[in-house]
């Protein structure tokens, strides 16, 4: 029953570049959120964005929601290496319950 | 500080051999969960809580038991683990389910389960 697929699995850039990462869903959902991992450790909250918002900013994380085509993109410009982790995006499912979590993306930003 | 904590953070164990996995959080928080985390697979639910003596079954909830006598604890139960149980677990928490008010999910570090 997974809700959100991300997209690529795995993305490798340089310092300063820019990361893209997307996310597709299924059913209608009433929020989307994204959510860091660092190797091994506990998820962290990044930013969440309403099914009425298109676009929000925090930092340096853009993160757009098309409804129309049920899919979420989250920009990191001008990444570091610290940034590299896995990223998720998260949505509650059909029923209203649970978080489901994508597959996720392996980002790895080199020096 | 708030937080959500599990313990232990390593286990191995024999399989048969029942084990619990805690899980607390200081934060008040009506909706709590469990995940196992998998290569390739991702987080998947195996069971969640929306309150007080309130529990029902995720996405892959054989194996396993959970309770929640108290609002902050909600441990994960294997009655009798085997090697297909050897994963990464994470507890969660947050406000609610996330639907109306979009309240985000606060993670555990995490328990490395090894099942022999």
């Amino acid at each position: 029953s997974q809700q959100g697929e991300e997209d690529p699995q795995a993305l490798s850039i340089q310092e300063g570049e820019n990361a893209t990462m997307n996310c597709s869903y299924k059913t209608s959902i009433n929020n989307l959120q994204w959510y860091r991992q660092n190797s091994g450790r506990g998820l962290v909250h990044l930013i969440l964005i309403r099914s009425n918002e298109r676009e929000k900013h925090s930092g340096r994380l853009r993160v757009t929601l098309d409804t129309s085509k049920k899919s979420s993109s989250l920009l990191i410009t001008a990444s570091r290496a610290a940034d590299t982790a896995s990223y998720f995006c998260a949505t509650v499912d059909n029923y209203g319950q649970n978080f489901v979590f994508g597959p996720g993306t392996r980002l790895s930003v080199l020096p | 500080e708030a937080q959500v904590t599990q313990n232990p953070r390593y286990l191995i164990t024999v399989t048969g051999k029942k084990l619990t996995v805690t899980c607390s959080q200081n934060m008040n928080h009506e909706y709590m969960s469990w995940y196992r985390q998998d290569p390739g697979l991702g987080l998947r639910q195996i069971y969640y809580s929306m309150n007080v003596e309130v529990t029902d079954k995720g996405d892959v909830p054989e194996g396993y038991k959970v309770s929640r006598k108290e609002k902050r604890n909600f441990p994960l139960i294997l009655e009798s683990p085997s090697p297909n149980q050897t994963s990464l677990y994470f507890c969660a928490s947050s406000w609610d389910r996330g639907r109306d008010t979009g309240t985000e999910a606060f993670f555990g570090q995490g328990t490395r389960l090894t099942v022999v």
